[in-house]
């Protein structure tokens, strides 16, 4: 089946240790996106790639880096995560950015625990 | 800019009762509005979307959604609940103006009473 994958589903880092994040797609989509989701709220975006163009968000802090080396891998790099970056953080995808309603398909996440 | 305003963090239905679950959008031009649910430790998945054909949209799992632009409302439903639609519900818009990104609502988490 074509799907969004995360690795890993859990991940525990140390105060200010760099840490990736991954997310890899069967859907040969053009668009892949990473969001931030903390407790009982909404996603927020942090980037979006189409294709190799990528797009940051005004309010990402610039200790959140993504690379997507290939159309169905994107990383997401936290540099020097602080406690306040605990949280699920989800990769999606979409065939494109949305001009006819499109859906974004959506990974099962990664819970980030930083200690 | 669009937004999306979802009324109650939390609704609690008896099994076999009826859902409703309220989105109210705001955009200065036509959107494309969507529901997701979210189920514990995963993802989101897409239950339905409103893309300017019929204002009656059918999902999976039995819900729906009935875009009303003079209300500018997206309320979602569904006849009659069941256990394993105990969920986290989030309504979203994307539109032009927003360079198509979704705007995603702060999410209702669904209950259901045995």
């Amino acid at each position: 089946d074509a799907m969004v994958i995360q690795n890993p589903r859990y991940q525990v880092t140390q105060f200010g240790k760099p840490v990736t994040l991954s997310c890899s797609q069967t859907l040969n989509h053009n668009v892949m996106y990473w969001y931030q989701q903390k407790s009982s709220q909404a996603p927020k975006l942090l980037f979006h790639y189409y294709d190799k163009d990528f797009n940051n968000e005004a309010d990402t802090p610039d200790n959140f880096q993504s690379r997507r080396p290939n159309t169905s891998f994107c990383f997401l790099d936290i540099r020097s995560p602080g406690l306040g970056d605990a949280a699920m953080y989800l990769c999606a995808t979409s065939r494109d950015m949305g001009q006819r309603g499109e859906t974004q398909y959506f990974g099962p996440g990664t819970r980030l625990l930083v200690l | 800019a669009q937004s999306v305003t979802q009324l109650g963090s939390h609704v609690s239905v008896s099994e076999g009762a009826l859902v409703l679950l309220r989105c109210n959008y705001s955009s200065s031009v036509p959107p494309y509005l969507f529901w997701y649910v979210q189920y514990p430790n995963q993802g989101l998945q897409l239950l339905l979307k409103y893309t300017s054909a019929a204002t009656l949209v059918k999902g999976i799992n039995g819900f729906e959604a009935e875009f009303k632009k003079s209300e500018t409302s997206f309320h979602l439903t569904k006849p009659s609940a069941h256990m394993s639609d105990a969920a986290e519900y989030f309504c979203a818009v994307s539109a032009n103006t927003g360079g198509f990104k979704t705007i995603f609502g702060a999410g209702t988490r669904l209950f259901v009473k045995a």
